[in-house]
Formats: C-alpha cells, structure tokens, sequence
C-alpha cells in the first residue's frame, strides 16, 4: 500500500527555534508538496518540489524553505518558528496526472 | 492561478439522507482533474472521488456521486444513505491536466455534520 510518512503528529516549539518538517514517500513521485492547514482558509500550499534539489514557491512561502535531496525526501524548514506558524502542517505526492497522497499531517504548536 | 469555492462552510444531514456539497471553480483552461477528499477527525485526507473533466459522465462511487456541469463550472458532491462516519471535512480540488500542471487548488472546505 502507498505511503506518505510524516515524522511527527504533534511538535511543540519555542519562537525562534529552527524546526524541521520531515515527509517520506515511498512511491518514487516526483511531485511532493507541503501545505498549511489552518480553520476557514482551506489548504494553502507552502512550496512544492517537482525533482531532486528542484523546488517552486506556492502561495505562502515566507519563513519557510524546503529541501528534497533524495526523491523520497522533502524537508519544509522553519528558520525560526514564530507564533503564527502554530498550524497543520500536510505533506502530499503525486505523480504526473494523478491524484495527491497525503501523510497524516504534523500539528504544530509554536510558543 | 485557479479558483476553487466552497460557499457552504458547514452543512449538516440526517442519517440516512442525501445531501450536496456545493464547489465551484474557476479555470480557462479544458483539460483538468477534479477531486473530493475527506479529512475525518483522524486529519488523514482521503479522496472520495476524482472526474476528469474530458467526461462527460458523472462519476461514482458507492454512496457518493458528482454533478459535474463544466460550462458552469460547478462540482458538486452529493451523499446518499448519510452514514454517521461521513462526518468529515470535504475539500473540493482542481488539477491541471497539463504537463506541468503540478499544482492542486483547493477550496477553503465544508464541515459535513451527520445527525443520528
């Protein structure tokens, strides 16, 4: 069965800790993503990255950055969380045309 | 960039009805995928059924269909027989069908609640 795995469930952190997002698929996608889930805004995609050490901005990429060094692997970064990075935060694959698989979702708590 | 609304923030149905979850999109392209997934308490997003927009027929699955109307832009969902474990959060999504159409767009979601 596909599988998309996030290292955590729930974080908790304090402002200004650098934090990392980890997202593990095992179905040689090219397309993986990160978005941010937050209550009456939907999903709002962070950055999203289409190849190895290949990565595009989405909607919301300030404070963030990502890395995909192996295909499997895609790291959203938060330099120093702040308050309101307190979210869900989701990783997603696709392959071309398909449909998206998502992880299980990292709840994080900045305080 | 696309569009997608979900006007119904929340919606609520009695066990054993049917009930439509409203999205609509906007796009100027012809070829795209779209999707219904269900985030249950759990938060694990799960599709519930996926369109292309090259068909002309509805798809189905099980308990759950679509009125797919591309002129008007418009996908709905509609439940039938609810059952008390579709109470979720819907998302409608849009997919280019391009070659690098590599992003989703997502609706802002409908909270479905399932009164037994």
């Amino acid at each position: 069965d596909v599988k998309v795995t996030q290292s955590s469930r729930y974080l908790v952190k304090r402002t200004g800790e650098k934090v990392f997002l980890e997202c593990v698929q095992d179905m040689d996608h090219e397309n993986m993503f990160w978005y941010r889930q937050d209550p009456g805004l939907g999903l709002r995609l962070i950055y999203f990255s289409y190849d190895v050490k290949m990565k595009e901005k989405g909607d919301i990429p300030e404070g963030y950055s990502v890395s995909r060094e192996k295909k499997e692997r895609f790291s959203l970064i938060l330099e120093s969380a702040s308050t309101n990075q307190t979210s869900m935060y989701l990783c997603a694959s696709t392959p071309p045309r398909g449909k998206l698989f998502f992880g299980s979702g990292t709840q994080l708590s900045v305080l | 960039a696309q569009t997608v609304t979900q006007s119904q923030p929340e919606m609520s149905v009695q066990e054993a009805e049917t009930v439509t979850l409203s999205c609509t999109y906007d796009t100027s392209e012809s070829d795209y995928y779209l999707f219904w997934y269900k985030q249950p308490p759990s938060r694990q997003m799960i599709l519930v059924i996926r369109q292309e927009a090259y068909k002309q027929q509805n798809a189905t699955e099980n308990r759950f269909s679509v009125n797919f109307q591309k002129a008007a832009k418009s996908f709905s969902l509609k439940i039938s027989d609810s059952q008390l474990g579709d109470a979720a959060m819907y998302f409608c999504a849009y997919r280019s069908a391009l070659n690098t159409g590599n992003q989703f767009y997502f609706g802002t979601g409908t909270s479905l609640t399932v009164i037994p």
